[in-house]
């Protein structure tokens, strides 16, 4: 496609519920971001994915959290027994290398409310 | 500690201004520097990017310019329009195997007609 593109865009689900999250980055891009941006606040790092390399997985609030990225491509978000503080807008980025040297392009993001 | 500051935290200019948006950062050792806007409740558009080699970018009524040795970078809106109000954002991906951008916390513009 011509961007990132994130699905679904709105998400609402029960407190305690799994929830995924999908990003399609442009195609040909190698690396793959998730952040985070809580109502009021800056976007927070979640994890990090280049190419076949181990991902940076420093961001990640907790173990509920995963994230993967099958094909080097497409890559999926997992809240496990999600929390009503985990109510945010993830959004995902890709980048055509590193961001150390190329520009980010992100999507429109998923609003997640958790009730 | 990488950190990347954005002054001021909102800005509000009536139509036609020229205006100046700061960004500052703690490591002077940046790769690059980005500058996003973001509209309500959308995600971020990438509106420049500075490669560290670089002392400006520009894009029509924007212009981006990136000065190392002192940590700053700014975003210069000329003649703004009421469709420039948003929040606009700059991120850094820092050295020393970091590849995640930093980002500010924003300037939230309004340009009122």
């Amino acid at each position: 496609g011509a961007g990132v593109s994130q699905s679904p865009s709105n998400k609402v689900t029960e407190k305690g519920k799994d929830v995924e999250l999908r990003c399609d980055p442009i195609s040909g891009h190698t690396a793959l971001y998730w952040y985070r941006q809580s109502l009021g606040q800056g976007l927070e790092f979640l994890i990090y994915f280049q190419g076949n390399s181990a991902p940076d997985k420093s961001g990640l609030p907790s173990d509920r959290f995963s994230a993967e990225r099958t094909g080097g491509s497409v890559s999926t978000l997992t809240i496990q027994r999600t929390q009503q503080e985990d109510s945010a807008v993830y959004l995902c980025a890709s980048s055509l290398a590193s961001a150390l040297n190329t520009e980010a392009f992100f999507g429109q993001g998923t609003r997640l409310t958790v009730v | 500690k990488q950190e990347v500051t954005q002054i001021p935290a909102a800005l509000s200019v009536p139509e036609g201004e020229n205006l100046v948006l700061n960004c500052s950062f703690t490591d002077s050792a940046i790769y690059n520097l980005q500058w996003f806007r973001q509209d309500p409740g959308k995600g971020l558009t990438s509106l420049l990017l500075i490669q560290s080699s670089q002392r400006e970018q520009t894009s029509g009524r924007l212009n981006a310019s990136l000065d190392k040795s002192s940590g700053r970078s700014t975003l210069y809106i000329a003649a703004s329009q009421p469709g420039d109000s948003a929040t606009y954002l700059c991120a850094a991906p820092f050295s020393g195997g970091y590849n995640k951008l930093i980002f500010g916390a924003g300037t939230r513009l309004a340009v009122h007609p």
